[in-house]
């Protein structure tokens, strides 16, 4: 079953909102997320990397004052894309690593998140 | 991390096996070899990581050569669900080590 859950699964929102989208693990403790971005017909490029009680790491290119990340708990983290542009439409995928127990150094992948912005 | 290579995409006969390449030559020895595929619209999935031995699980089988230069993930009895874009990964163990995907092999299963 899944053990990692995004929501919402898909949004629409106006150009110059700000969007909320929030990753859970469901049976583990992740002291790492990680949140990736995937352009139609591409890959899944790595926006970020967050440890719990951290600043989120941002990969070199992604703006972090547009891309807010914040994973406040070991099961909770959340995506916020401010001020959103057309051109941020895309789908965007979380990641939860264990670090222990028996999913101890796996990564599981959220469902996604469709945003389109209007 | 190490960079891989696949060939763009290949396709099999449902209830064949499908044998999946990977080459991964500048691995390092702390390198894993993790295998991950994506059906259309949906989150990566998870299918089977190794080091240096053979390894096996419900899902796949995979191969590791001697020189650690290449891989093939093996599906044995393909189905039509199998069909997805299989990415083939290094990582190094630890913590914050990240998984970088590239373009992947689409796997194409027909009837």
């Amino acid at each position: 079953g899944a053990v990692v859950s995004q929501h919402p699964s898909w949004v629409i929102c106006k150009s110059g909102t700000s969007v909320k989208i929030e990753c859970r693990s469901l049976d583990f403790q992740a002291t790492t997320m990680f949140w990736y971005r995937q352009f139609p017909k591409q890959s899944l490029m790595l926006m970020a990397t967050s440890n719990e009680g951290s600043k989120a790491t941002y990969e070199q290119g992604v703006e972090k004052d547009k891309f807010l990340i914040n994973h406040a708990s070991l099961t909770l983290s959340t995506l916020t894309v401010t001020s959103a542009h057309p051109e941020d439409s895309s789908f965007y995928i979380c990641s939860a690593r264990a670090t222990s127990g028996r999913r101890g150094n796996e990564q599981y992948f959220g469902p996604g998140t469709r945003l389109t912005v209007t | 991390d190490a960079k891989t290579t696949q060939p763009p995409s290949m396709d099999c006969a449902e209830g064949r096996a499908a044998n999946l390449p990977c080459n991964h030559s500048t691995i390092s020895g702390n390198e894993y070899v993790y295998w991950y595929r994506q059906i259309h619209s949906q989150g990566p999935q998870y299918i089977i990581h190794g080091l240096k031995n053979n390894e096996t699980n419900e899902m796949a089988s995979l191969i590791i050569t001697e020189d650690r230069k290449s891989s093939t993930l093996i599906l044995p009895h393909a189905t039509l669900r199998d069909t997805a874009v299989y990415y083939c990964i290094v990582r190094v163990s630890g913590a914050n080590s990240k998984l970088t995907f590239g373009k992947g092999i689409t796997l194409s299963v027909r009837p």
